[in-house]
């Protein structure tokens, strides 16, 4: 399977645009980008996946690079309602549904 | 349109007792889960349904966990004995088919003295 890594922290201030990494240098042809969040005390959120193309929805934007070896999850102007983990996940379709969460990126919006 | 239902939100128990949690899937999901998630870790997947049939369990620790799903519609997640390393949070998610976003409930949080 492929892994993902991700910074264990980053800080963004309000209003500001978060950009948020993942490496994924292993992931394979059928494999798809998944960003899920989880705000404290509370279960995970979707936010968007993508496959090879850039995709966007009313909560971000994923960009995944030509070679999609990475991919950068960006939120547009952050609130501090954004303050959660982020986690970047990789899933074939040859195991759908099997989300594997890692450590992630715990986002820290300041006023 | 209402979310993933747990309960209870917490359950404090001694050791070597047992322990249920319920799950109650967003209406018309066919596809339910069980995660299990560790304090400062992410989510680990115990179980997949699809309707009512276990089609991922590998790796849900079949010698204390057990699960149902009768109908294919609420979920049981059962624990027994539990042990002092069960203590973290047990999610349920649903969602409409395997390959699309899923959605969590609240979680419950399981302490074991």
């Amino acid at each position: 399977d492929a892994k993902t890594t991700q910074p264990p922290s980053m800080d963004c201030a309000e209003g500001r645009a978060a950009n948020l990494p993942c490496n994924h240098s292993t992931i394979s042809g059928n494999e798809y980008v998944y960003w899920y969040r989880q705000i404290h005390s509370q279960g995970p959120q979707y936010i968007i996946h993508g496959l090879k193309n850039n995709e966007t929805n009313e909560m971000a934007s994923l960009i995944i690079t030509e070679d999609r070896k990475s991919s950068t999850l960006i939120l547009p102007h952050a609130t501090l309602r954004d303050t959660a983990v982020y986690y970047c996940i990789v899933m074939t379709t040859d195991s759908w549904g099997k989300l594997q969460f890692g450590a992630g990126t715990q986002v820290v919006v300041t006023p | 349109e209402a979310g993933v239902v747990q309960s209870p939100r917490y359950k404090i128990i001694e050791k070597k007792q047992p322990v249920a949690f319920w799950c109650n899937p967003i209406s018309g999901h066919n596809t339910l889960y069980w995660y299990l998630q560790n304090l400062g870790q992410g989510p680990e997947l115990l179980i997949r349904y699809e309707n009512e049939e276990a089609v991922d369990d590998s790796q849900l620790p079949k010698d204390r966990f057990s699960a149902e799903r009768l109908k294919g519609v609420d979920s049981t997640l059962k624990i027994q004995p539990a042990e002092l390393g069960d203590s973290a949070v047990y999610l349920c998610a649903s969602s409409y088919w395997q390959g699309n976003e899923q959605f969590f409930g609240p979680g419950t949080r399981l302490t074991v003295l």
